[in-house]
């Protein structure tokens, strides 16, 4: 049974540029919620989606959006890169909404130059 | 708000020998509170869980931790690490909604 899959592993851009990060839940799970981890940190949460929606939003501005698709899987997109949106991203899912636990992906490491 | 507080950023132990995390909370609601481990360039791996019932709770890898609603804590202990324990270790609540913050992480080294 395959956990929590994020591509790309890796991704640099420049300031100004836009990036999608992608998601694959765990076999079953249908909610995903999204994290951006900077160096040092711990993951601040960014949004969390069930059904193909919205459900929940951290503090982050409106350059960063989502989407889930049918297959429950979910992309992360970033606008207007600025270089302090380096960091990991970490994007974790859920057997149902409101489940407790959160199963955590490795990551997408982006460097914005 | 609910916030979490983890008190020390780096803890160096000495394989074998036994070692406490520290975290505090601050809520004046019913917390949900959770002990994540992440090693290098990996993701976050779930240790433990506090959800009610019982103040001690036994986690994955010998870890455990004690929920102390009066002091507001939810420490994480082991009586003897080993070198694979090597890794940031991150205390979280969830809040309503299933919303989780974490804290800053604490890097624990185990020595040789």
């Amino acid at each position: 049974d395959a956990g929590v899959t994020q591509s790309p592993t890796h991704l640099i851009k420049t300031r100004g540029q836009q990036v999608t990060l992608r998601c694959s839940p765990k076999s079953g799970h249908d909610t995903v919620s999204w994290y951006q981890q900077a160096l040092g940190q711990g993951p601040q949460f960014i949004f969390q989606y069930y059904e193909e929606e919205e459900r929940q939003r951290g503090n982050f501005p409106d350059r960063f959006s989502g989407h889930q698709f049918p297959n429950y899987s979910s992309e992360l997109n970033v606008n207007a890169l600025l270089l302090g949106d380096s960091a990991l991203y970490l994007c974790a899912s859920s057997p149902f909404w409101g489940e407790d636990t959160q199963y955590f992906g490795p990551g997408t490491r982006l460097t914005v130059l | 708000a609910q916030s979490v507080t983890q008190l020390d950023s780096q803890v160096p132990v000495f394989e074998e020998a036994p070692v406490e995390l520290r975290c505090n909370y601050s809520s004046s609601v019913s917390v949900y509170l959770f002990w994540y481990v992440q090693y290098p360039n990996q993701g976050l791996q779930l240790l433990l869980k506090y959800l009610s019932g019982s103040t001690l709770v036994k986690g994955i890898n010998g870890f455990e931790a004690e929920f102390n609603k009066s002091q507001t804590s939810f420490h994480l202990r082991k009586p003897s690490v080993h070198i694979s324990d090597t890794a940031e270790y991150f205390c979280a609540v969830r809040r309503v909604g299933n919303q989780f913050y974490f804290g800053t992480g604490t890097s624990l080294t185990v020595i040789p």
